[in-house]
């Protein structure tokens, strides 16, 4: 079974910063796809950003970008210039081949921005 | 789109009650999705549908929880009967598997708490 491990329970980063969320995954499949979810207070799971194994090239959208490193099993997310907004628990999530769509979530990581 | 709409927002009950939670995918999402989100355990995937058949449903705690999906725009996820250990957040995602696109989209949750 997939595993997948936030080492970092809370993080925190002044405003207008870079802060990197950390992730790493266990999986004997090659064809994957790994998402970040943000969860603000209000609770809603947001999608930020995903990223298909089979791509080399890393994912971007806007402020936020991944590091997937296929060999070390390894997805960091990097939120640059920090915003207030971006104050949430964030999740790494796993999903296997386009066959099947359970997703398997890490832990989470609180994220604080300080203004 | 209205986005997964969920029913109820919140919910209280006593232990021994039957308790109903309600989701409505996005109109032509086939895949729905009831994921479990506590403290203890972080998000757990409970059950999984597929064209509205249930395709996974191993991560269904025992008897008491029951999930049905009579048509591709209506899901229930019954609780009979509920304990306190049952409390938590449930969500609902769909998603429309078979496409390039295989992110899930979340509804807003169900809080649920049982004394």
């Amino acid at each position: 079974a997939q595993t997948v491990t936030q080492s970092q329970p809370e993080m925190s980063v002044q405003e207008a910063e870079t802060v990197t969320l950390s992730c790493t995954y266990d999986t004997s499949e090659s064809d994957y796809y790994l998402f970040w979810y943000k969860q603000p207070p209000s609770r809603q799971m947001i999608l930020v950003i995903r990223q298909e194994a089979y791509k080399q090239q890393n994912a971007t959208e806007n402020r936020f970008s991944v590091n997937f490193q296929k060999a070390a099993k390894s997805f960091s997310l990097k939120i640059s210039d920090s915003q207030l907004g971006d104050a949430a628990m964030y999740f790494c999530a796993y999903r296997s081949s386009p066959s099947y769509g359970k997703l398997t979530f890490g832990q989470g990581t609180i994220l604080t921005v300080h203004p | 789109d209205a986005g997964v709409i969920q029913s109820p927002r919140h919910e209280v009950t006593e232990m021994g009650q039957e308790v109903t939670l309600r989701c409505k995918p996005i109109s032509g999402h086939n895949s729905l999705f009831w994921y479990r989100q506590t403290m203890m355990r972080g998000l757990e995937l409970l059950i999984y549908f597929n064209n509205n058949v249930p395709i996974d449903d191993s991560g269904m705690p025992e008897d008491r929880f029951s999930a049905k999906m009579p048509n591709a725009s209506f899901s229930t996820l019954k609780i009979q009967p509920s304990e306190p250990r049952d409390s938590a957040v449930y969500f609902c995602a769909s998603s429309p598997e078979g496409t390039s696109v295989y992110e899930q989209y979340f509804g807003p949750g169900t809080r649920l708490t049982v004394t």
